[in-house]
């Protein structure tokens, strides 16, 4: 099983600041198969990134992914209020699993 | 547009079972597995299995073998999850989700979800 380590565990930024989280494989994933998604409270997920890097439908573009192998990155480029939330990437290179989350609350 | 409606909470025994089901609208339901996800309270997000509706074949973490049976009825656009032998700790919202890659092999990601089930267990 692929294990996600994700980090920090809770971020507290201010609305406007510049967030980034990270995603940590147990091995290398083949084809950045790796997405990220955004849960608010009593909401099911939300799909934000996948192929590492590739924006879903309708996600701002303030929203970014990059990185490869066992190392990836979702960049939130300026806080908006909405986005206070919790984040879990999930890689799909085999049996799917998931990070343990960042939750990202306002300062 | 695509919609994923899920059945009524439950409220189980230990070592009882339950069903689930995931009605699906907007698309072609042959076209895109169905996975299933669960979130126990204020826990993380667990991948219970998938389904390929186009052909009936299955894919359980392996946590979950041997106590899991997802099926589908392409008739109705339903998918469901049977879990059985259900213990305390499988207190959690369950949630259907379609696979993003159409006529896929195997699991991808998860474009579009239900609104989640919360499956009570409890003596």
């Amino acid at each position: 099983e692929i294990v996600l380590t994700q980090s920090p565990g809770t971020l507290s930024l201010s609305p406007g600041e510049r967030a980034t989280l990270s995603c940590r494989a147990s091995q290398s994933l083949s084809s950045s198969h790796l997405a990220w998604y955004q849960q608010k409270p009593g909401q099911p997920p939300r799909l934000l990134i996948y192929g590492a890097s590739s924006r879903a439908t309708g996600i701002p573009d303030r929203f970014s992914g990059s990185g490869s192998g066992t190392d990836f990155t979702l960049t939130i480029s300026r806080l908006e209020p909405e986005d206070f939330a919790v984040y879990y990437c999930q890689q799909y290179d085999n049996s799917p699993t998931f990070g343990q989350g960042t939750k990202m609350e306002i300062k | 547009q695509v919609q994923l409606v899920q059945s009524a909470a439950e409220v189980k025994k230990p070592g009882a079972s339950v069903n689930v089901s995931c009605k699906a609208s907007g698309y072609t339901f042959r076209r895109n597995a169905i996975n299933w996800v669960r979130q126990a309270p204020g826990q993380g997000l667990e991948w219970v299995g998938w389904i390929n509706p186009y052909n009936g074949k299955t894919n359980y973490a392996q946590k979950f073998q041997g106590r899991v049976t997802m099926s589908t009825d392409t008739t109705t656009s339903t998918a469901y999850m049977e879990l059985r032998t259900l213990r305390s700790d499988d207190t959690a919202v369950y949630y259907c989700a379609r696979d993003w890659h159409p006529l896929s092999a195997k699991p991808y990601f998860f474009e579009h979800w239900g609104q989640g089930t919360v499956i009570s267990v409890s003596s």
